[in-house]
């Protein structure tokens, strides 16, 4: 894998605020974009993704949104709550395929403010 | 749906001993695994990818002879830490792939070495 072994950079949000969480990939021929959530001690969890043919898509409290021409994802959480708190990764996929591995981003610590 | 299982979650061993980390698809077929290890504060790490039935694909700077990876059903990969040193305590992180794009993650083993 590509990531790097850096510390996390930390975002720290006022409960009810809303967060903004940037990661810039590396790979212009990546087509298939995903985020996660980790918890400590704890797997990776399934937050959300996007393919290169959209430039915005929306679930519920999250929204990813995608600038191919810089190399930029975004992760948008609406009023942030406590249970949001967690390192959140990106992830990209140049293969259009599940059996293509995943290159993670560093990651970003979010912290909630009560 | 997409549930990932890893066993042990967690395990300490002395140092020369071999542990085995299991990593189950519990609701889908996975015909493609992949093993991430993970320092605190840090990016996963890419380790190996394992497809059903054949020969692990390992990344550049992981020894296969120390980390024995197999995946003899759709269901089930394996990692074996073989004469584990201090050095190789960390996060284990396997995820899971079928029909879909999505890479699903288990929920880690933490080893620790002696």
């Amino acid at each position: 894998g590509e990531s790097v072994g850096l510390h996390l950079p930390t975002l720290s949000v006022q409960e009810g605020d809303n967060s903004i969480i940037n990661c810039a990939y590396s790979n212009s021929a990546s087509d298939y974009f995903i985020w996660y959530k980790q918890e400590s001690g704890k797997g990776p969890q399934f937050i959300i993704d996007i393919r290169s043919n959209m430039d915005k898509r929306q679930g519920q409290r999250v929204t990813v949104l995608l600038n191919k021409t810089v190399k930029h994802l975004s992760l948008q959480i609406a009023a942030t709550q406590p249970g949001d708190s967690a390192v959140y990764f990106c992830a990209e996929n140049a293969g259009w395929s599940g059996n293509t591995p995943l290159v993670f981003g560093k990651g970003t610590r979010l912290s909630v403010i009560a | 749906g997409a549930v990932v299982s890893q066993h042990p979650s967690w395990v300490i061993c002395k140092s020369g001993t071999s542990v085995k980390i299991e990593c189950r698809s519990l609701d889908f077929q996975a015909t493609t695994m992949f093993w991430y290890r993970q320092f605190p504060k840090q990016s996963l790490m890419l380790m190996a990818t394992s497809n059903e039935g054949s020969k692990a694909t390992y990344e550049q700077g992981v020894e296969k002879d120390k980390f024995l990876i197999n995946h003899a059903s759709l269901t089930l990969s394996t990692l074996t830490v073989t004469s584990a040193h201090p050095e190789d305590s960390s996060f284990y992180i396997c995820s899971a792939s079928g029909t879909t794009d999505t890479q699903y993650f288990g929920p880690g083993t933490r080893l620790t070495v002696l």
